[in-house]
């Protein structure tokens, strides 16, 4: 069973933030995080072993609840390249499992 | 750095054929798992390859069978095309064991008619 992101997709200005969120009902161990734009490889972003530990990249940071099962993205004054399908993947016994996505759209 | 580079890019087969995939992984990288992405949808797991053996499957038929050689590159082996087998097919490297983040390649893009 994969993760669930929330919300499905996201529609924004430049500049504004928004936050992706990743649940899993399964034990999280560790929580990566990826961006695929359109016809494109996903690209890593970050990933997170740690319960609560919070990383950050530019202006994208991610925070991880293992209690909760859950890891949150975090995108600050978004830019147009922020554009694209975000992942986050849970690490089950040498198996990097997919959760079901989340579009980001960034508009001028 | 090459990074993860993965052949053919494109590809279009007949029902019923056999295809074989192949990907090179970074450098310093030991571990190579491939997956299938279909349109509007996520990466699917497929299964993951470390010291030539297959260590995880997802839930794939046994249609799909893979191999890693020493070198660490791989291929992806499909038996029996279906035209559900139509879908971009991802090869990704990572170290570590596996344990660390996967680099992905650009892709093969299947097409089965």
């Amino acid at each position: 069973q994969q993760p669930v992101q929330s919300p499905q997709a996201v529609i924004l200005r430049e500049g504004e933030d928004a936050v992706i969120n990743c649940s899993s009902s399964k034990a999280l161990y560790s929580v990566h995080w990826y961006r695929q734009k359109h016809g494109e490889a996903p690209v890593f972003l970050m990933i997170l072993l740690k319960g609560g530990e919070q990383k950050g990249h530019d202006k994208i940071s991610a925070s991880f609840n293992e209690k909760k099962q859950q890891s949150s993205l975090y995108l600050t004054a978004s830019q147009l390249s922020y554009s694209g399908t975000y992942f986050c993947g849970e690490n089950q016994a040498h198996k990097l499992i997919f959760g079901t996505g989340t579009r980001l759209q960034v508009f001028p | 750095d090459a990074g993860v580079t993965q052949s053919p890019t494109h590809l279009i087969k007949t029902r019923g054929q056999q295809v074989t995939l192949r990907c090179s992984p970074k450098s310093g990288h030991d571990t190579v798992s491939w997956y299938q992405q279909a349109l509007g949808q996520g990466p699917q797991f497929i299964f993951q390859y470390y010291e030539e053996e297959e260590r995880q499957r997802g839930n794939f038929p046994d249609r799909f069978s893979g191999h890693q050689f020493p070198n660490y590159s791989s291929e992806l082996n499909v038996n029996a095309l279906l035209l559900g087998d139509s879908a971009l097919y991802l090869c990704a490297s990572s170290g570590g064991q596996g344990r660390g983040e996967a680099f992905f390649g650009q892709g093969t893009r299947l097409t089965v008619v």
